[in-house]
């Protein structure tokens, strides 16, 4: 089946610690995207890539970190500089560069993530 | 003013009510608009574009009123299954790039 996989579902970690969230893809999308939901809050983008070794800044990249080396993976690195990570992460990824207002997205099914 | 908004919520609908949730955007430019379902503590999955001719999928009818800058969402003979969140999401025209921007969501409770 072709999809979007995030692992794992659930992680907690100490505060200080860098983390690092899965997000792979088999839809052969070539944009993906990385959001954080707050309880009670819309999607906030972090980073977006178009492309493999490519990737921009969203509205909220302070403390996060992404990599694109191949067009199925895009990992989210939450830092130590990132004040308040705990919260639900997103991704997501569309068929085309993000160069149509008509493509949609597809998302994964999520990680939480709890810093202690 | 918030690039895209809407009413929290929550609604709360008996089974068979029909209910209408609005979206309204504050870039004039935008191009493309959609409504996403998402249950609680999972993903968003795509509900149903919005076109300005409006569009119908069953007991769901999106509409755009360009106008007023609003599109609007309604369900008809709803179901307990319906009760959800749902996020309206618009696509602004920038330099050639197109990044969604998400509302923050209105939530409906479907009851017996």
């Amino acid at each position: 089946d072709g999809g979007i996989t995030q692992s794992p579902k659930y992680l907690f970690r100490k505060e200080g610690q860098n983390v690092t969230l899965s997000c792979e893809q088999n839809l052969n999308h070539d944009a993906m995207y990385w959001y954080r939901q707050d309880p009670g809050q819309g999607l906030r983008l972090i980073y977006y890539s178009q492309i493999v070794n490519d990737f921009q800044k969203g509205d909220i990249a302070e403390g996060y970190s992404v990599s694109r080396e191949k067009k199925e993976s895009f990992p989210l690195t939450v830092t130590s500089a990132q004040k308040n990570p705990t919260a639900f992460y997103l991704c997501a990824s569309s068929i085309q560069r993000v160069t149509t207002s008509t493509d949609t997205q597809y998302f994964g099914p999520g990680t939480r993530l709890t810093v202690l | 003013r918030k690039e895209v908004e809407q009413d929290p919520g929550p609604f709360n609908v008996p089974e068979g009510a029909t209910v209408a949730f609005n979206c309204t955007y504050s870039n004039s430019a935008s191009q493309s608009f959609f409504w996403y379902r998402q249950d609680c503590r999972k993903e968003p999955k795509l509900l149903m574009s919005v076109y300005s001719s409006g569009n119908e999928d069953g007991r769901f009818t999106a509409q755009l009123n360009r106008a007023s800058q609003y599109i609007s969402l309604l369900i008809r003979d709803s179901k307990l299954s319906d009760s959800a969140t749902y996020l309206c999401v618009v696509i602004p025209a920038s330099g050639g790039s197109y990044i969604p921007t998400f509302g923050r969501g209105t939530s409906l409770i479907v009851h017996p």
